[in-house]
């Protein structure tokens, strides 16, 4: 069975400071995918960025991007120039061949004026 | 479309009632899925559908829990003889897969149950 996990419960940064969260996966699937998503106090998850296994290159999307190291199952998510709004919990997860998704416990990240 | 829509969005119940959830997902999307969330946790995956099809129900779910998708359009979650470690937050998603689906799910606004 595939696990995710987030290793840092939380985090606090001063605005536009760079921070990098961490995920670890296992899986004894080859193609697969992984997504970071944002779910901001009191609203709804959405998509951050999405990486395919099968893809070498590094995913971004603006001031968000990803280390993704696939020989050891590490998919870490970068903000930089973090804003007020980058206040929220992130998740982290994986989709296996199934479309199964499955989401990390989260990391609770706090941009401090 | 306005997105995902979950109702109701807040029940409260007493311990051995049932409960329902229904969830309205985008139009076009053929995958839907259910998770349940406490606080301060990570979406736990529950069931998910393919069209009108469920293709896995999580072993951690006990009997009482049932969900289903008659049409392949809106779904339904319900509980059985709820208990107070029911409580929790029950999210809703769905996606567009094969046929260019780029397999994001695109969530409601969840449905928070408490149970007296």
């Amino acid at each position: 069975a595939q696990t995710v996990t987030q290793s840092q419960p939380e985090m606090s940064v001063q605005e536009a400071e760079t921070v990098t969260l961490s995920c670890t996966y296992d899986t004894s699937e080859n193609n697969y995918y992984l997504f970071w998503y944002k779910q901001p106090p009191s609203r709804q998850m959405i998509l951050v960025i999405r990486q395919e296994a099968y893809k070498q290159q590094n995913a971004t999307e603006n001031r968000f991007s990803v280390n993704f190291q696939k020989a050891a199952k590490s998919f870490s998510l970068k903000i930089s120039d973090s804003q007020l709004g980058d206040t929220a919990m992130y998740f982290c997860a994986f989709m296996n061949r199934d479309d199964k998704i499955i989401f990390g416990k989260g990391t609770r990240l706090h941009i401090l004026p | 479309d306005t997105g995902v829509s979950q109702n109701p969005r807040h029940k409260i119940t007493k311990r051995g009632q049932n409960v329902t959830f229904r969830c309205d997902p985008i139009s076009e999307h053929n995958r839907l899925y259910w998770y349940r969330q406490t606080l301060g946790q990570g979406p736990e995956f529950l069931t998910y559908f393919q069209n009108e099809a469920q293709l896995e129900k999580s072993r951690l779910l006990s009997d009482r829990f049932s969900a289903e998708r008659p049409k392949g359009s809106f779904s339904t979650l319900e509980i059985q003889r709820t208990e107070q470690g029911d409580s929790a937050m029950y999210l809703c998603a769905s996606s567009l897969l094969a046929g260019g689906g780029t397999g994001e799910l695109f969530f409601g606004e969840g449905s928070r149950l408490t149970v007296l």
